[in-house]
């Protein structure tokens, strides 16, 4: 099974600030990464899928980038929406795992 | 506009059963994979299985494999999941979610999710 190292775990910063969370898979998994936001008592939300690409109706302030087993979400300037639990996944296999999640607060 | 609606949730004895049921609407059901993704209280999310099309291809995450069922109905736009066997380890809530191919595999549709408690 393949699986993903999100760090940090949480992280604390101001509305403004640029935030970077990474994600790390336990083998090669392309570009096979999809990041995903959750708010309490709410489903996930797609933001990026294939590692780049930005869910349509996603602010551009959000970012992804890597391939292989190095991945990156950053977000350039934190709006008081984002603070959040955020999540990599990946669907290189069949059954697409997650990272343990980064949780965002307000610093 | 894209619905899923999770049924099914509550409140069972260990080693007891349950049937999740996600209705969809507003998209052609019989066009995607679907998948049951679950949360354990203040846990991170675990897709839980994932059904082709047409339910001719079903996998499962090892947790639950021999014990959980998915299973779908094209006709009733309906997604399911037969839970038996039931461990206090399976407490979470229960999503469904639309598979999308959107270069690779994401997905964007999910349900509100449902509850299941496994307790005595």
């Amino acid at each position: 099974d393949i699986q993903m190292t999100q760090s940090p775990s949480s992280l604390s910063a101001s509305v403004g600030d640029r935030v970077t969370i990474t994600c790390r898979a336990s083998q090669s998994i392309s570009t096979s990464l999809n990041w995903y936001q959750q708010k309490p008592g709410k489903a996930p939300k797609l933001l990026i899928y294939a590692a780049s690409s930005l869910q349509s109706g996603v602010p551009s302030r959000f970012s992804g980038s890597g391939s292989g087993t190095d991945f990156t979400l950053t977000i350039s300037s934190l709006q008081p929406e984002d603070f959040a639990t955020y999540y990599c996944q990946q669907s290189y296999s069949t059954l697409g795992t997650f990272g343990q999640g980064t949780k965002l607060e307000i610093k | 506009e894209v619905q899923l609606v999770e049924s099914g949730g509550g409140l069972v004895q260990p080693g007891g059963s349950l049937r999740l049921s996600c209705a969809a609407s507003g998209f052609t059901f019989s066009s995607y994979w679907m998948s049951w993704v679950r949360q354990a209280p203040g846990k991170g999310l675990e897709w839980v299985a994932n059904i082709k099309q047409d339910g001719s291809e079903k996998y499962y995450v090892d947790s639950v494999k021999g014990r959980f069922t998915i299973s779908r109905d094209n006709a009733k736009n309906s997604l399911y999941l037969q839970m038996n066997s039931l461990r206090a380890e399976d407490t979470a809530v229960y999503y469904c979610a639309r598979a999308d191919w959107l270069d690779i595999v994401a997905m964007v549709f999910w349900g509100q999710g449902t509850l299941v408690t496994v307790s005595s």
